[in-house]
């Protein structure tokens, strides 16, 4: 089974400032197979990124995802008010279990 | 659009039984793979199990291998998830998810999620 170590647990920013977050695996990911989502409080997760840095339809170009092996980036570029919630990272590079990182939480400062 | 409308949560008593329902609409049922998800509450989210779009291939997390079965009627375009053996450590929000692709070998990531429905495992 592969863990995913997100870092920070919590990022605490101001709206417009850069957010950079990290997801490392406890072994290579299989063609880059990794996804970023994003959680509302009461809501269900929404697919961000797939594919380490394809963004899914309708998400917004200041969501970008990068790495590759163990070690992948979910940056937002500059934060709007609605960014604020915890994100999570999951991979897919291998039959089941498929596993997600504890999540990151970004709070505004 | 994409809907997925999950039912049949509830308060259940530790070793009971639970069937959770998802209908799906908006979308080919029959192409897409489907997962349920779990969340304890305050926790993070653990992939429970996935069917492959035909019904052939069901995977299973650790946590639920033999007590929970996975299940689809494409007919209807609904998704099922028989819970067994309940135990506290079940008490979570189900989301039923819509893989990317028809998940054959079960590897995939969720593209569309549902609302959740809550289970409560207690006496």
């Amino acid at each position: 089974e592969i863990v995913l170590t997100q870092s920070p647990g919590t990022l605490s920013l101001s709206p417009g400032e850069r957010a950079t977050l990290s997801c490392r695996a406890s072994q290579s990911v299989s063609s880059n197979y990794l996804a970023w989502y994003q959680q509302k409080p009461g809501q269900a997760p929404r697919l961000l990124i797939y594919g380490a840095s394809s963004r899914a339809t309708g998400i917004p170009d200041r969501f970008s995802g990068s790495g590759s092996g163990t070690d992948f980036t979910l940056t937002i570029s500059r934060l709007e008010p609605e960014d604020f919630a915890v994100y999570y990272c999951q991979q897919y590079g291998r039959s089941p279990p498929l596993t997600f990182g504890g999540g990151t939480k970004v709070e505004i400062k | 659009q994409v809907q997925l409308v999950e039912s049949g949560g509830g308060v259940v008593q530790p070793g009971r039984s639970l069937r959770l329902s998802c209908a799906a609409s908006g979308f080919t049922f029959i192409t897409y793979g489907m997962h349920w998800v779990r969340q304890a509450p305050g926790k993070g989210l653990e992939w429970v199990a996935v069917i492959s779009y035909d019904g052939t291939n069901k995977y299973y997390a650790d946590s639920v291998k033999g007590r929970f079965t996975i299940s689809r009627d494409n007919s209807k375009k609904t998704l099922y998830l028989e819970m067994n053996s309940l135990r506290g450590e079940d008490t979570a929000v189900y989301y039923c998810a819509k893989d990317r692709y028809g998940a054959a070998a079960g590897n995939g990531f969720f593209h569309h999620w549902g609302q959740g429905t809550l289970v409560t495992v207690s006496s």
